[in-house]
């Protein structure tokens, strides 16, 4: 099956600075990527999400690239502020045909003021 | 509309006891999905479901059992808690579109086996 690397694990980044976040998977036919952004003690909610025949797409300070060659994809944050505190999680599958989504590990973001 | 909510939202087992968590969606999604969560491992799925009457394993089963009797309806069943199953367990679905592939989660169940 699908397995998907996150790291960091923890990222601590000052408040107005960025923060990246880089995934690798395994399986070449995978063709959908989303990132879950996880407050404290809630659900993960989809933040973003990129398909395999975009390299990047953007949503106001958040945004993925993808690079199918080297299978990974990244998530960037900009000007970060303290509501961006969160564990992030990236993910992958290859609908259709698959319906699963195999997650990463996460990665837990501080934003220090 | 509700999206999709879990019951209970806690509960501690003793080991060898049963318990069974719901999901129910109101969104006439068509797969649902159960997850656990552990510190440092993210989700991983449990079991899933693409239509009435139709389950699958995922990546961690044992242990587990499930049910789909009605659409709406996702149950997750646990014949024999063990400790290594203390853990939060979320409930996902999503349209089978191919334009959104998405998931909505649930709030989940914090689970403690003692």
């Amino acid at each position: 099956g699908e397995n998907v690397e996150q790291h960091p694990s923890t990222l601590s980044v000052q408040e107005g600075d960025s923060a990246v976040i880089k995934c690798t998977y395994s399986d070449s036919a995978s063709n959908y990527f989303p990132w879950y952004k996880q407050e404290l003690g809630k659900r993960p909610q989809l933040i973003i999400d990129i398909r395999s025949n975009v390299g990047e797409k953007k949503d106001q300070r958040i945004a993925v690239t993808l690079n199918k060659t080297a299978k990974h994809f990244s998530l960037h944050i900009t000007e970060t502020q303290p509501e961006d505190s969160a564990v992030y999680f990236c993910a992958a599958s290859k609908p259709p045909n698959d319906y699963k989504l195999s997650f990463g590990a996460g990665t837990t973001v501080t934003v220090r003021a | 509309n509700a999206g999709v909510t879990q019951t209970p939202k806690f509960r501690v087992l003793k080991t060898g006891q049963s318990m069974t968590l719901l999901c129910a969606q109101d969104m006439n999604h068509e797969y649902m999905y159960w997850y656990r969560q552990d510190p440092g491992m993210g989700l991983r799925l449990i079991h899933y479901s693409v239509g009435e009457g139709t389950t699958a394993k995922g990546e961690v089963p044992d242990g587990y059992n499930v049910s789909r009797l009605k659409k709406q309806n996702f149950l997750l069943g646990l014949e024999s808690a063990a400790p290594s199953q203390t853990s939060v367990y979320f409930c996902a679905s999503r349209f089978p579109s191919t334009a959104n592939y998405g998931y909505t989660f649930g709030s989940g169940t914090r689970l403690t086996v003692v």
